[in-house]
């Protein structure tokens, strides 16, 4: 099938604190797998992609690991800030449905 | 930021009206999407389109209807709404194969049926 489940639903962290959300996926079809954050009110919005030949990609606070062998994705925040307060997905770019999500909240 | 538009962005209705959410997009992406989402629940994929004259139901579509005449617009229609339609809807779209930045998301619409 195409869905992509989240392995936690919830996440607190301190301000300051890293932050890693993790993310398990079934259809391994996809040339790409996308981050996206979703704050409250608003449509999800895209953060940082990985093309499935890589395991790592650090973008501008986050990093994205690939593994694909058990199908795994992790998100790293690093420092992470009340603004990071969101729910977070991840997908593949051939997927069309989303799991839950993450919802990561930062403690000031 | 992104080039997809919803409206209207609230709306607050009576039972068994008819009612259309707008979608449009400027960056002449082939595929486009309907999710319906309610708060703090996952994202539910209700309407799907390739193209022009393409549209594919979902999982939760069996009570409204699409259409794509234009590449750039997917209006969803509900004919009668009731309660419990009441949820955000949110519009996205892509390239061809997903692309390089996967799906870009509307800001939505918050619908209320009384």
């Amino acid at each position: 099938g195409e869905s992509v489940g989240l392995h936690l639903p919830t996440l607190s962290v301190q301000e300051g604190d890293n932050s890693i959300i993790n993310c398990a996926y079934s259809n391994s079809a996809s040339d790409y797998f996308i981050w996206y954050k979703q704050e409250s009110g608003k449509g999800p919005q895209f953060i940082i992609d990985i093309r499935s030949n890589m395991d790592k990609r650090q973008g501008q606070r986050v990093t994205v690991l690939l593994n694909k062998t058990v199908k795994h994705l992790s998100l790293q925040i690093a420092a992470t800030q009340p603004g990071d307060s969101a729910v977070y997905f991840c997908a593949g770019n051939n997927d069309m449905r989303f799991g839950a999500g993450t919802r990561l909240t930062v403690k000031p | 930021e992104a080039d997809i538009y919803q409206t209207p962005r609230y709306l607050v209705i009576g039972t068994g009206k008819k009612i259309t959410l707008e979608c449009s997009q400027t960056m002449g992406h082939d595929k486009m999407y309907w999710y319906q989402q309610d708060p703090g629940m996952e994202l539910h994929l209700i309407h799907y389109s390739y193209g022009v004259n393409s549209t594919e139901k979902g999982d939760l579509s069996s009570e409204s209807t699409v259409s794509r005449i234009r590449t750039e617009h997917f209006p969803l229609t509900l004919e009668s709404a009731r309660p419990s339609h009441t949820s955000q809807y949110l519009c996205a779209s892509s390239e061809d194969r997903g692309g390089l930045h996967g799906y870009t998301f509307g800001s939505g619409t918050r619908l209320t049926v009384v």
